[in-house]
């Protein structure tokens, strides 16, 4: 059974980086074709989709985050990770893992299956 | 982007009642080479992840129970509960996946 699990920092400053990281277990990320996704609900915006990953390491972002975010995966690890650059109170938010399901043609277009716990992230000095 | 709209936001329903809930996109989500519509719905608990309920706007996902119901077409869907349980109480949303980027309904609370 897939699981996933977000782990980092509860708080964070404003102006800092936010890092956070997805531990993947019941499922090697190398042994499928799926993207590895970051989502997150603030009271401000709902849900947000934030970006994904491929196990190739492809990525793709929300073009509202792009400028600030970056995705990574370590598949020796058997998970990925979140950067979100100069953080601001409006990216408080409870932040979660997913694994993306897709339907691909010329691009892939994703629906997402299992979703980590979640982890809240607070912005405040 | 595509906006997702919900109605309504909170539905009172009396257990073994139908719930009905709707989601409108901004634009058409029909895929016109599969001729499917490119709709999800989650559930969300307290203290849970969201869950997987229906892709492809009408097709339920494994282990959900039949009384869930997805269906709709273009820019207009609903998702029935057929008969609500106690444990049906949760928060429901739709997602888009048309287009990138992925965009949500903003929620729907169900409430006995």
């Amino acid at each position: 059974q897939v699981q996933l699990q977000e782990s980092g920092p509860g708080l964070v400053k404003p102006s800092q980086t936010l890092s956070l990281t997805c531990n993947v277990s019941g499922f090697s990320i190398i042994s499928g074709s799926y993207y590895w996704t970051w989502i997150r609900q603030s009271a401000g915006k709902g849900l947000e989709w934030i970006g994904r990953v491929y196990t190739t390491g492809r990525t793709n972002y929300n073009p509202s985050l792009k400028s600030r975010v970056s995705i990574s995966v370590d598949t020796s690890r058997n998970q990925f990770s979140l950067k979100l650059r100069s953080m601001t109170v409006a990216d408080t938010a409870i932040y979660y893992c997913a694994r993306a399901r897709s339907y691909c043609g010329s691009e892939c277009y994703d629906w997402f299956d299992p979703w980590g716990q979640g982890i809240l992230v607070t912005v405040s000095s | 982007d595509i906006a997702m709209t919900q109605s309504p936001v909170s539905l009172p329903v009396s257990l073994g009642e139908r719930a009905t809930i709707h989601c409108k996109s901004s634009q058409s989500v029909l895929y016109s080479d599969n001729n499917q519509n490119s709709i999800a719905w989650y559930q969300h608990k307290p203290r849970q992840p969201p869950r997987l309920l229906i892709y492809w706007a009408s097709i339920r996902e494994s282990g959900v129970p039949d009384r869930f119901s997805g269906s709709g077409s273009g820019t207009d869907f609903t998702l029935t509960i057929s008969s609500l349980q106690a444990e049906d109480v949760a928060v429901y949303y739709c997602q888009q996946y048309y287009s990138s980027p992925y965009t949500f309904g903003q929620g729907t609370k169900l409430e006995i």
